[in-house]
C-alpha cells in the first residue's frame, strides 16, 4: 500500500524556519515525482513546490521562491521541505503528494499524505 | 489563471451535477495530452484525485464522473449525484506550472 506520512509541522514565529519531512512506503520512490501542496485554513488547494524522481528538477510557486527549498532522499525514501522567512501567509496544512510519473509537470498527483500543520505567529 | 463555476452547488440526490473549468492557456501539450485533472476534497479527508488528463476516470472512481472538455474549457459531470460526493471539487492543471495550478474550488452540497 501507498504510504505518504508528513512530519515537522509546528507553531513558529514570523521569520522563522521550519523543516518538512514526508516518509513514502510502498511504492518506488525515485521513479516518481513528488510535490508539496498547502491549504490555508479555510481556503483553496495551492501547489507550493514539485521535485522530479531523480531529484534534478525542482520548481516553486511565485509565493514561496527563494524561502523555500524542495529536497529528496531516495536512499530513505524522504521527501523533505525546508521552509525560510516564514509569514502568516504560510501558515497551512501541508500536503505530501506523490507524482504519476517521473516529472512534477505534465502529470497528475494521484496519492496524497495526510498533511502536517504549520502555523506562522507571533 | 483557472476559473471554476459554479463555486457552490446543491443537488438532489440522484440529479446530475456539473462543474466548469476554464483556463487562461490552453492545456494542450504538442504530443497531443491535455493536461487538466480533476480532485475532490471531502469533509475532513485529503483530497483525492478523480479524473486525469481531461477525461481518464483514476481507478476506483465510478463512472458516474466524466470529464470533457479540451484547450482552455473543460467540464466535470456526475451522471447521479449520491450522498458521499459531497465535498470541495478542483480543477488543477499541470501544463504551466508553477503558475495558476489550481482553480478556487467548488462547493458541492447534497440536498
Amino acid at each position: 500500500e501507498v504510504q505518504l506520512v508528513e512530519s515537522g509541522g509546528d507553531l513558529v514565529q514570523p521569520g522563522g524556519s521550519l523543516r518538512l519531512s514526508c516518509a513514502a512506503s510502498g511504492f518506488i520512490f525515485d521513479n516518481y515525482a513528488m510535490s508539496w501542496v498547502r491549504q490555508a485554513p479555510g481556503k483553496g488547494l495551492e501547489w507550493v513546490s514539485g521535485i522530479s524522481g531523480g531529484g534534478i528538477t525542482t520548481n516553486y510557486a511565485d509565493s514561496v521562491k527563494g524561502r523555500f527549498t524542495i529536497s529528496r532522499d531516495n536512499s530513505r525514501n524522504i521527501l523533505s521541505l525546508q521552509m525560510s522567512s516564514l509569514g502568516v501567509e504560510d501558515t497551512a496544512l501541508y500536503y505530501c503528494v506523490k507524482g504519476s510519473g517521473a516529472f512534477y509537470f505534465y502529470s497528475y498527483l494521484d496519492v496524497w499524505g495526510k498533511g502536517t500543520t504549520v502555523t506562522v505567529s507571533s | 489563471v483557472m476559473t471554476q463555476t459554479p463555486l457552490s452547488l446543491s443537488v438532489t440526490p440522484g440529479q446530475p451535477a456539473s462543474i466548469s473549468c476554464t483556463s487562461s492557456q490552453s492545456l494542450l501539450h504538442s504530443n497531443g495530452k491535455t493536461y487538466l485533472n480533476w480532485y475532490v476534497q471531502k469533509p475532513g479527508q485529503s483530497p483525492q484525485v478523480l479524473i486525469y488528463e481531461v477525461s481518464n476516470r483514476f481507478s476506483g472512481v465510478p463512472d458516474r464522473f466524466s470529464g470533457s472538455g479540451s484547450g482552455t474549457y473543460f467540464t466535470l459531470k456526475i451522471s447521479r449525484v449520491e450522498a458521499g460526493d459531497a465535498g470541495i471539487y478542483y480543477c488543477m492543471q499541470t501544463m504551466h506550472l508553477p503558475r495558476d495550478s489550481f482553480g478556487p474550488g467548488t462547493r458541492v452540497d447534497i440536498k
